[in-house]
């Protein structure tokens, strides 16, 4: 059992480029997350998505796009990348246990912008 | 913005000493969990606590809800090296959204 998966694990971009980073999750969970983590500091939520066909703008959504097609992949789409967004994301799959939500991490993508 | 501070930040200690992690709202949080991330790789969830004022052990680690389901607290009866690692609260607000701390780096020296 794979879990969340992150591609790639490092890149990185000139100022404007575009890039997408992938996550994929194999255990059939509907809620799916993205964060930001910069170096020392806590995770900060992008965006998130319920399930399939539904997303939702977290704390710090700008310059950021998501599509959730399906229960399995939550891309996370950078338009024209800023060195602001020079950071380590994080994928992240929950389910319910009826009293909270469960979360599970990718390893991260690690995303310098020069 | 639901937001999470904990304290402290950082911590070094010797191995063999007790620590206490705080991790404090004014907002109130469906429940709360706690994360250790080591570097590189992701948080690795350690418990989830539901029910204010409820306790949960976990070997040498104890956590702790507020009553008010605002804050918690973590404890690690005599550490060792292998507890060093970065560690996040999270509470889970409204529309399933988690909210993390800023995080507390724990470093256990032999």
């Amino acid at each position: 059992n794979a879990g969340v998966t992150q591609t790639p694990k490092f890149r990185i971009l000139k100022i404007g480029q575009s890039m997408t980073l992938q996550c994929t999750q194999d255990m059939n969970h509907n809620y799916m997350y993205w964060y930001r983590q910069d170096p020392g500091m806590g995770l900060k939520l992008i965006y998130y998505s319920v399930g399939a066909g539904i997303t939702d703008k977290g704390e710090v959504p700008n310059g950021y796009n998501v599509s959730r097609s399906t229960t399995e992949d939550f891309p996370l789409r950078l338009e024209l990348a800023a060195p602001s967004q020079t950071s380590v994301y994080f994928c992240a799959s929950s389910y319910g246990t009826g009293w909270a939500n469960i979360q599970y991490f990718g390893a991260g993508t690690r995303l310098s912008v020069l | 913005t639901q937001l999470l501070e904990q304290s402290p930040q950082f911590l070094s200690i010797q191995e063999g000493e007790n620590l206490t992690v705080y991790c404090n709202s004014s907002s109130v949080f469906s429940s709360l969990q706690w994360y250790r991330q080591e570097p590189g790789e992701g948080p690795v969830l350690l418990v989830t606590v539901v029910t204010g004022g409820e306790v949960k052990k976990l070997k040498r680690l104890t956590f702790q809800f507020g009553d008010a389901r605002k804050d918690s607290s973590l404890h690690i009866t005599a550490a060792q090296p292998g507890d060093t690692g970065l560690y996040l609260c999270a509470g889970e607000g409204t529309g399933n959204q988690f909210y993390f701390g800023t995080g507390t780096s724990l470093t256990v020296i032999p």
